[in-house]
């Protein structure tokens, strides 16, 4: 079966600054890893995916996430925080093959950027 | 283009009622999904229809719970019985025509339910 972690319920972080907002996955086989923000009172937006090839990705809004092997994680990151990051991000994992085209989300990290 | 639709936005229904909640998904997306987001409790997939293939209904809950996708477009999640547990944010979302795992799903902004 697949899981995903994500360990943080809630990052802080001041503007301006770097944030990364972890996840690590369980999957059997090269898994299709996704980031996903949810601003209050709207459905998910789609951020970034990893399917193959290079281990950072960049997505939308200056966002881009490292995919480690090894480590089974796919962390988000951000050079610089803006205060409009404020939302509610999930990760998500689907497997290759098996398991249906379901996608397994985390219980998702609050991120606050405060001035 | 439109993005996938949900109505209604909010729906307050008493214990042991059976409601619906309806989903449009993204035109010529064939795969469609249901998701449920409780608090605390992330996302929670419930089934998932894939042009004229059997849904893969592993994800509902119980036997309350059923959808069908009429004319492989508009979906219906009926939920019968309704009981307080089942309160929660329900979310549709819908994926390319080709429905590979690496595509992208997208979501709608989802449907309230409250079970008094």
């Amino acid at each position: 079966a697949q899981s995903v972690a994500q360990p943080e319920d809630q990052v802080n972080v001041a503007e301006g600054n770097p944030l990364t907002v972890k996840c690590t996955y369980s999957v059997s086989g090269n898994p299709y890893l996704f980031w996903y923000v949810q601003y209050p009172n709207r459905g998910l937006q789609f951020l970034l995916k990893y399917i193959t090839g290079d281990n950072l990705v960049k997505g939308s809004y200056g966002f881009e996430a490292e995919f480690n092997k090894s480590q089974t994680s796919f962390h988000l990151k951000k050079p610089s925080a803006l205060v409009s990051d404020s939302a509610l991000y999930f990760c998500a994992v689907r497997a290759p093959t098996g398991g249906g085209n379901k996608l397994t989300f985390g219980t998702g990290t609050q991120l606050k950027v405060e001035l | 283009g439109a993005g996938v639709s949900q109505s209604p936005s909010n729906k307050v229904t008493e214990k042991g009622k059976d409601v619906e909640l309806r989903c449009d998904p993204i035109s010529g997306h064939t795969a469609l999904y249901w998701y449920r987001q409780s608090l605390g409790q992330g996302l929670e997939f419930l089934i998932y229809f894939q042009g004229n293939s059997a849904p893969d209904k592993s994800g509902l809950p119980s036997d309350r719970f059923s959808a069908e996708r009429t004319g492989g477009s508009v979906s219906t999640l009926t939920i019968q019985r309704t009981q307080q547990e089942d309160s929660a944010v329900y979310l549709c979302a819908s994926s390319l025509a080709t429905a590979r795992p690496e595509d992208e799903q997208y979501f709608g902004p989802g449907t309230r339910l409250t079970v008094t």
